[in-house]
């Protein structure tokens, strides 16, 4: 199973970009990159996936080197609400390996005012 | 719009005691899962179903019974209750498996005393 290691937390302050990056040294060929969002008391929330390049939605952007060893999430100027845990999963298109999610630690993001 | 929901929110139990945990989707989703949590750690996938009448085991399902006679519902019973089984207990939905991300609900915390 493909392993990502991730920060284990991050600070930051409201209207900065925050940068996450997640390593997959051993990203398979056919693997998408999923990232999550889980706010404190909540189930994790899907945000974006991508396989190469760079893909953007309405909540953040992904970039994803030609190598796609590693990838990083941009949230573009932060509020407080952006506080959570961020979950990198490579996988198939559900984020699944094995027909299942692997989640690690995650990184913390605790923006502050 | 419902999507995924979990009940009760909040229980404590008795160490030997006996309890269900209810999960309910309003999205005909095929695929459901239910996953554990403890503090600081990602999710643990303990059980899924990939429809009615059919179930499979997880990572870690010891300790936990499932059963799914409808779309709709997918109860996770806890038959002996453990000291190790306190954690925040999150159930999932996704329409298959490899195309789509799981949708979570916002899960039971439940301690085992």
């Amino acid at each position: 199973l493909a392993k990502t290691t991730q920060p284990i937390s991050m600070d930051s302050y409201e209207g900065q970009e925050v940068n996450i990056t997640c390593s997959h040294n051993n990203i398979a060929t056919n693997d998408y990159i999923t990232w999550y969002q889980q706010f404190p008391s909540q189930g994790p929330r899907f945000i974006i996936q991508g396989y190469k390049t760079k893909v953007t939605n309405e909540v953040a952007s992904l970039f994803i080197p030609a190598d796609r060893k590693s990838s990083t999430l941009s949230l573009p100027r932060v509020s407080l609400s952006d506080t959570a845990v961020y979950y990198c999963l490579v996988g198939d298109r559900g984020g699944n390996q094995g027909g299942k999610l692997i989640f690690g630690q995650g990184t913390e993001l605790s923006v502050k005012p | 719009n419902a999507g995924v929901t979990q009940t009760p929110k909040f229980r404590i139990l008795k160490i030997g005691q006996s309890m269900t945990l209810q999960c309910a989707q309003d999205m005909n989703h095929n695929y459901m899962y239910w996953y554990r949590q403890d503090p600081g750690m990602g999710l643990k996938l303990i059980y899924y179903s990939v429809g009615a009448g059919i179930t499979d085991k997880g990572e870690v399902p010891n300790g936990y019974n499932v059963s799914r006679s409808t779309t709709e519902d997918f109860p996770l019973r806890l038959e002996l209750a453990a000291p190790s089984q306190t954690s925040v207990y999150f159930c999932a939905s996704s329409y298959d498996r490899d195309g789509q991300p799981q949708h979570f609900g916002d899960g039971t915390r439940l301690s085992i005393l």
